[in-house]
């Protein structure tokens, strides 16, 4: 079992559906990474939290350290936030190393 | 927000061709950066850590000789790829992380797609 799990695998939506993924994991962490990548290959770090909440523009991320999950929404969705997104945790001890969820596919219609 | 530029962004070349990656950060210093690998659907894998004026850490399984980075200042690392084969084609990104005392974000190129015929 990977040490962190996200799903769905794959989404698709329309245009304006609030979006939620889900990433759990199974190690302590220190940070929690949300990497937006796009078709080209591109990643865009959007978020990296320890707790709580974070928001910026339509995005949320929220984390719940005891339950060890986390999960970004998107409200007002649009076809230009189709993308992959992968949940990457960087674990407790100094190690810098990210462990990386395989990624959730998202394809929003117009 | 911090900026990490990578190149180039595609490259084809023959086999045994020995190609270099460079990943720069533009607007802040680097004191880490990453090298990861990712085949077709699949996540991130972790090649090798690059800190600026030491040897790189290879992960297990990635051969040193096979891929040479060096990390000669604080805003630029490169990648080469030596004697490249079909097999070595992937998608090769690099991350940078700003020095400081707390736990810092990693910022991403844009990736280099390689193609070896």
């Amino acid at each position: 079992k990977n040490e962190v799990e996200q799903s769905p695998q794959n989404l698709t939506a329309q245009e304006g559906e609030f979006i939620t993924i889900n990433c759990s994991y199974s190690v302590g962490i220190s940070a929690l990474h949300w990497l937006q990548q796009h078709p080209g290959g591109g990643i865009v770090s959007l978020f990296m939290l320890s707790s709580g909440k974070k928001k910026h523009g339509r995005l949320i991320a929220t984390i719940n350290i005891q339950e060890k999950h986390s999960s970004l929404h998107i409200t007002a969705s649009h076809p230009r936030d189709s993308a992959v997104y992968i949940c990457a945790a960087r674990p407790q001890g100094g190690s810098e190393k990210l462990v990386f969820g395989k990624g959730t596919k998202l394809t929003v219609n117009p | 927000g911090a900026v990490v530029s990578q190149h180039p962004s595609w490259v084809i070349c023959k086999s045994g061709t020995s190609v270099k990656i460079e990943c720069r950060s533009l607007d802040f210093q680097a004191t880490t950066m990453f090298w990861y690998r990712q085949f077709p659907k699949q996540s991130l894998m972790l090649m090798a850590t690059s800190n600026e004026g030491s040897k790189a850490t290879y992960e297990q399984g990635v051969e040193k000789d096979k891929f040479l980075i060096n990390h000669a200042s604080l805003t630029l690392s490169t990648l080469t790829v030596t004697s490249a084969h079909p097999e070595d084609s992937s998608f090769y990104i690099c991350s940078a992380r700003a020095p400081g005392p707390r736990v810092q974000p990693q910022h991403f190129g844009d990736g280099t797609r390689l193609s070896i015929l």
